[in-house]
């Protein structure tokens, strides 16, 4: 019953180096995104996929990449990780089938310094 | 665009106390609508959602009903208990596609005993 598992759930990095967020779903979900979440600002979306394949860009895309291999994964690249990019980030998955509910990873929370 | 306001935070209320976190949301077509709950170190887990007007979403005590002539979404608890203490999170999805939801800000609720 695992849903959607994002890894790592704490990362600390320096200023100009990159990571990848992982981020999986076993619920055979269409649709996956990523949100970052920031004191005051609510979620706010960075890129999405429709399905394998098929990624775009949401409100908040710049300094981040995105792929969509296989309709279970959808992991999300800081290409040149900077202090702005600190935040708490969520990823989500959902489809026709879930009536509109959007299921939510756990959280990763990412320092950079 | 789509836009959700909610009412800032944080509310602090005494265990049995009636809640209203407010939201009024301004979005194209119709949307629906979504409340949202973060416990503390967690991730957000949908709390209830309605998809037209004049639809009642509920759960675990708490409401919420869509109002078009007022585009609001005011979540209520008739007696809130300590383990409410948590921010909620207003949103919509404008129907595009259940993969991109706005967010209003969040409201934090401490309840105290």
């Amino acid at each position: 019953n695992a849903g959607v598992t994002q890894t790592p759930k704490f990362q600390v990095l320096k200023t100009g180096q990159s990571m990848t967020l992982q981020c999986a779903q076993d619920m055979n979900h269409e649709y996956m995104s990523w949100y970052r979440q920031d004191p005051g600002m609510g979620l706010r979306l960075i890129h999405y996929s429709v399905g394998a394949g098929i990624t775009d860009q949401g409100e908040v895309p710049n300094g981040y990449n995105v792929s969509r291999s296989t309709t279970e994964d959808f992991p999300l690249r800081l290409l040149s990780a900077a202090p702005s990019q600190t935040s708490v980030y969520f990823c989500a998955s959902s489809d026709r089938d879930s009536g509109n509910t959007i299921y939510f990873g756990e959280g990763s929370w990412l320092t950079v310094v | 665009g789509d836009s959700v306001t909610q009412m800032e935070g944080p509310v602090t209320l005494s265990e049995e106390a009636f809640l209203t976190i407010n939201c009024t949301y301004t979005a194209t077509g119709y949307p629906s609508l979504f409340w949202y709950v973060q416990y503390p170190g967690e991730g957000l887990q949908l709390l209830l959602k309605a998809t037209k007007a004049d639809d009642k979403g509920s759960n675990k005590g708490f409401e919420a009903t869509y109002r078009k002539e007022t585009t609001s979404f005011h979540l209520e608890k008739g007696s809130v208990q300590v383990s409410d203490s948590a921010v909620y999170f207003c949103a919509l999805d404008s129907g595009a596609g259940s993969y991109q939801l706005t967010f209003g800000k969040g409201t934090k609720l401490s309840v105290i005993p």
